[in-house]
């Protein structure tokens, strides 16, 4: 199986700082990657996909990069409704495998 | 607007048999993915089932944890897709979600809210 390594795992910003977050595959994934982010008591939702194409919708402040085994996902300018657990996924194999999360808390 | 709605959470007993529905409208129903993803209690989130759409065959794919316990599948009078589940052990207690795919398009678009399934003695 593809292993997914995201860090941090987790995170304090406050509002208005840039945050990056890495996910590492322990295979070549090519650009099968995406991003979702996750409320407490909520179904996650997808940010990116293919590893920089932003979800309709999804502000701008949002930007993911990387192919292969290395990808970031960044936030400009951390708003208040930004705090949250992120998650990549790597689809290029079965089992997809999501990372372990990383918790964005506020500072 | 893209909607799945998950039912059939519950408590269950070790070794029991559950079956989760998921009803979906908002878009062709066969010609997309649907999965099951589950998260246990304060963890991460674990893919587990795959019905591909129409133009793959609707064939299927799980994981290992799974496989040989858990059956997807899907009616198309009634678009929606199930998850049957037997040999229900411990560790498959989780918020259940039913999501959609698009081939060409990454994975896991849209998801439902999610069912509880508590397996518990």
């Amino acid at each position: 199986d593809i292993q997914m390594t995201q860090s941090p795992s987790s995170l304090s910003a406050s509002v208005g700082d840039r945050v990056t977050i890495t996910c590492r595959a322990s295979q070549d994934v090519r650009d099968d990657l995406g991003w979702y982010q996750q409320k407490p008591g909520k179904a996650p939702k997808r940010l990116i996909y293919t590893a920089s194409i932003l979800e309709s919708g999804v502000p701008s402040r949002f930007g993911g990069s990387g192919f292969g085994t290395e990808f970031t996902l960044t936030i400009n300018s951390v708003q208040p409704e930004d705090f949250a657990t992120y998650y990549c996924l790597q689809h290029t194999r079965f089992p997809y495998i999501f990372g372990q999360g990383t918790k964005l808390e506020i500072k | 607007e893209v909607q799945l709605v998950e039912s059939g959470g519950g408590l269950v007993r070790p070794g029991g048999s559950l079956r989760l529905s998921c009803s979906v409208s908002g878009f062709i129903f066969n010609d997309h993915y649907l999965d099951w993803v589950r998260q246990a209690p304060g963890k991460g989130l674990e893919w587990i089932a795959r019905s591909r759409d129409r133009f793959r065959g609707h064939t299927t794919q799980y994981a290992a944890s799974v496989e040989g316990r858990f059956t997807i599948s899907r009616d198309t009078a009634r678009t929606s897709v199930y998850l049957q589940m037997f040999g229900l052990k411990t560790e498959d207690t989780a918020v259940y979600y039913c999501t959609r795919s698009t081939f060409g398009r990454g994975n896991f678009d849209s998801w439902g809210q999610g069912t509880l399934v508590t397996v518990s003695s």
